[in-house]
Parts: C-alpha cells; structure tokens; sequence
C-alpha cells in the first residue's frame, strides 16, 4: 500500500525566511506520480507541481522549489523568501498509475505560518 | 483551465435528513471523480472513486448506504449524505480526473454541518 508522510506538523517562519517541507514516501510501483499542493484558509487546494517517477530533476518556480531523491523516497518543498502570502496547509501526495482510478494518498500537510 | 465546481459551498442541515452535493467538471469531460472528506485540521481521505456509468468504488470504512454516489454524466457526480448525523459534519472535496492525464482538478469544497 502506499503511504505519504509529511513529519513537519506546523511551521513558523518570519517573512524572508526560507522554508523547506519534507515529504517521504512508500510505493511498490516503479512508475508514479507525486504532488504538491497548498490550500489556503479559504479551503479550496490549489495545485503547485507533478512529478512523474522517471523525472528525477529539480524543478524551480519562481520562489517554489522542489528536490525529488528517489535514492531516499522524498520529495522536498522549498519556499525561498517566503511571504505572507505563503502561509497556508500544503499537502504532498502519492498516485499510482494503474489501469483505472489513479487514486490520490495524501500527507498529513505541514501548515506554514509566515509571519511579517 | 480545467474548472471543478461543487454545489453547494456551505449546507446546514439537521440530523436526520438528507444532503446533497453536486461536482460539476465546468469545461472538460471526466470520466472519473473523486469524493473526499476533510476533518479540521486533519488531512483529505478519500472516500471514493466513481466512473461515469458505473457504480462507485467505495474506500475501506465508508458505508455505501449513507454516502451515495451517482455519477450520471460525464460532467456531473452528486454525493448525498443520507440520515446525516453531526458525526458526518466536514469538508466534502471532489476532484475529477480528465480522460488525457493523469492529473485530477479539485473542486472548491463544501463544508457540511449537521446540527
């Protein structure tokens, strides 16, 4: 079975800082997809990167940052110069690529608190 | 982009009754959706998976009976909480996955409280 797990519970950054979320996780699939999303206080997820399994390059996005080490199961989230605006739950998840459904597990999500 | 609305956005009923929440993919076809649910401050679990014309796949614990799914068209799936109980009140997610990718558009949520 697979399982996402995001150890950073909650993190508080003052503004400008970086921040980095880890995510780890288990699959016995070679071929997967991982995702980052944040979801505001408003509630509704909005969607911030896809990595496929056989793409082990890191990926930059304006301040957005994600290292993918296979070697280790981890897909990391940095957010560089972080901003108000950052503050928020941010979720990693799992989807296997199978025949039907390609079902999403999720971590349990870091909430980032960026304050001024 | 791929919109997903949900119907309503925030329900208030009582218990006992019956709710019903729309998932409506707004410029694409989906042929699968996905139903979650979020408590406070927990993550989203998925509840389950519905493919147009079939019945739903229901996730291990979460009982067919009280959370039917229909996922009649291929841009329309409806959850309908049956004899809702303040137990079920939480945030309903659905996301749907187009017939091209393997990625999935959520939809803004709905937050359902039984009183």
């Amino acid at each position: 079975a697979q399982k996402v797990t995001q150890a950073q519970t909650e993190i508080s950054v003052v503004e400008k800082e970086d921040v980095t979320l880890d995510c780890v996780y288990e699959t016995r699939d070679t071929t997967y997809y991982l995702f980052w999303y944040k979801q505001p206080p408003s509630g509704e997820l909005v969607f911030l990167i896809r990595r496929n399994s056989f793409d082990e390059q890191n990926e930059i996005s304006g301040r957005y940052s994600w290292n993918f080490q296979k070697s280790t199961s981890s897909f990391n989230f940095t957010i560089t110069a972080s901003q108000v605006v950052d503050s928020a739950v941010y979720f990693c998840a799992l989807s296997e690529v199978k025949a039907a459904g390609n079902k999403l597990t999720f971590g349990g999500g870091t909430r980032v608190l960026v304050k001024p | 982009g791929a919109v997903v609305s949900q119907h309503p956005s925030r329900v208030i009923c009582k218990s006992g009754t019956s709710v019903k929440i729309e998932c409506r993919s707004l410029d694409f076809q989906a042929t699968t959706m996905f139903w979650y649910r979020q408590f406070p401050k927990q993550s989203l679990m998925l509840m389950a998976t519905s493919n147009e014309g079939s019945k739903a796949t229901y996730e291990q614990g979460v009982e067919k009976d009280k959370f039917l799914i229909n996922h009649a068209s291929l841009t329309l799936s409806t959850l309908t909480v049956t004899s809702a109980h303040p137990e079920d009140s939480s945030f309903y997610i659905c996301s749907a996955r187009d017939i091209t990718g393997y990625e999935q558009y959520f939809g803004p949520g709905t937050r359902l409280t039984v009183t």
